[in-house]
Formats: C-alpha cells, sequence, structure tokens
C-alpha cells in the first residue's frame, strides 16, 4: 500500500474562516489520482474533491480547493468561508491508476467554531 | 435512489459468536471493498471484490471472511468473534475504472464484549 501522511490530527476554524489541511504522500507511480474524504460524526464517507495526477490544474468544487504539487508529493485541502456543517473528520487518499485500492491517510479532524 | 447500505449499524455481540456483517449496493458496481477503522484512525482494506466469485486480502490482515456471490451483495463474516475485532467495518463500492473514488456505506460498529 502507498503511504499517505496527514500532519495535523485536529484543527479548530471559527466559523466564515478558512483553514488549509495538509497531505504527502509517497509514490515511484506517475500516474495516480488523488481525493479527500468527508466523514461527519456517525455519518457516511463522501467524496470532497478529487484530483488526477495528469492534470496541473488544481480541483476545485465551490468552497473547496486544492493545492496539488506533484514534484513535492503534496494535496492539501483548503476550505474556504467553512461552515458549521463541515466539522468532521477528513481524509486524504491515494489510488495508483488501474489498481482501484485506495490508501487513507490517518484523518484531521476538524472543529468549525460558531 | 441509488447507494450503499450497510446493516446492522450497529452491534454487541458475545465471544465467541458468529456473525455476519450485509452489505448491499443498487448501483450495479463491480467493485465492492470493507475497510476497517478504528476510532480516530485510519482506514485499513481488509477485503475487496472486483466481480461475482472473485475475492482478495486486503494489505490488513483479517480473520474475517468474504463472499460474493451476487453483484450487489458483500458480506463480511466472523466465525468466531473476539474483543480483538471491536472496530468500525465501512463498505463501499466504485464502478469498473474507480476513477471517481469510492461510494461508501454508512458502516457497522462492531462490539464484542
Amino acid at each position: 500500500a502507498q503511504t499517505v501522511t496527514q500532519s495535523q490530527p485536529e484543527m479548530s476554524v471559527q466559523e466564515a474562516e478558512t483553514v488549509t489541511l495538509s497531505c504527502t504522500y509517497d509514490t515511484s507511480e506517475n500516474n495516480y489520482y488523488l481525493f479527500w474524504y468527508k466523514q461527519p460524526p456517525s455519518r457516511q464517507m463522501i467524496l470532497v474533491i478529487r484530483q488526477e495526477a495528469y492534470k496541473q490544474q488544481n480541483a476545485t468544487e465551490n468552497r473547496f480547493s486544492v493545492n496539488f504539487q506533484k514534484a513535492a508529493k503534496s494535496f492539501s485541502l483548503k476550505i474556504s468561508d467553512s461552515q458549521l456543517g463541515d466539522t468532521a473528520m477528513y481524509f486524504c487518499a491515494f489510488m495508483k491508476q488501474d489498481d482501484y485500492k485506495l490508501s487513507f491517510g490517518a484523518g484531521t479532524t476538524v472543529t468549525v467554531r460558531a | 435512489e441509488a447507494d450503499i447500505y450497510q446493516t446492522p449499524r450497529y452491534l454487541v455481540i458475545g465471544t465467541g459468536k458468529k456473525i455476519t456483517l450485509e452489505c448491499s449496493q443498487t448501483m450495479g458496481h463491480d467493485k465492492m471493498y470493507w475497510y476497517q477503522q478504528d476510532p480516530g484512525m485510519e482506514l485499513h482494506l481488509i477485503h475487496y471484490s472486483y466481480g461475482v466469485n472473485s475475492t482478495e486480502k486486503g494489505d490488513l490482515s483479517s480473520e474475517s471472511t468474504v463472499s460474493r456471490i451476487r453483484t450487489e451483495h458483500f458480506p463480511l463474516t466472523l466465525e468466531s468473534a473476539r474483543p480483538s475485532h471491536t472496530s468500525q467495518y465501512l463498505c463501499a463500492s466504485s464502478d469498473m475504472m474507480a476513477l471517481y473514488g469510492y461510494t461508501f456505506g454508512s458502516g457497522t460498529r462492531l462490539t464484542v464484549v
């Protein structure tokens, strides 16, 4: 399995502010996919955003955007205008092309304060 | 609505009992997966299937077994539950290329006493 590292176990942010979650990964592959998943307390894990390694342009989904640095093997997630509903555990995940298996980081717990 | 369903949501059971965790999806996905997640911890792949009658062990060794007799159904069985099996078990599925990652179920939180 690939190694995915999330170095921030917990993050706290004020409502309407911005928070950035870090993720690094280790791979010798050139073609792969990166994902951020959100797991709210006692609820279903859902996909937040995805990035294809061959695309240089950073992915954006509404208030969520990534900073993908392929050479540095870094894939950070920025949550803008944080909302109370963003409170959740966030997982970074890696998948090699044609492998279909996701490798996850340890997760970062994000708490949005009112 | 297409989705993936896991039952039971919570299960407390005694040591030595046989248990089956159910997972079904209505999306027609070929690929299905089981992950084990301890509290506040990363997910570890324990089983996966790329189609009917195809099952493989994942990266984390597990005493559980799985079967895939129908496309939509991917149950996980523990023949003799032990306290060390206490964990959350997440089922997921993906289409053929998994380019958009997985769809996850809500999970089964298993406690063996």
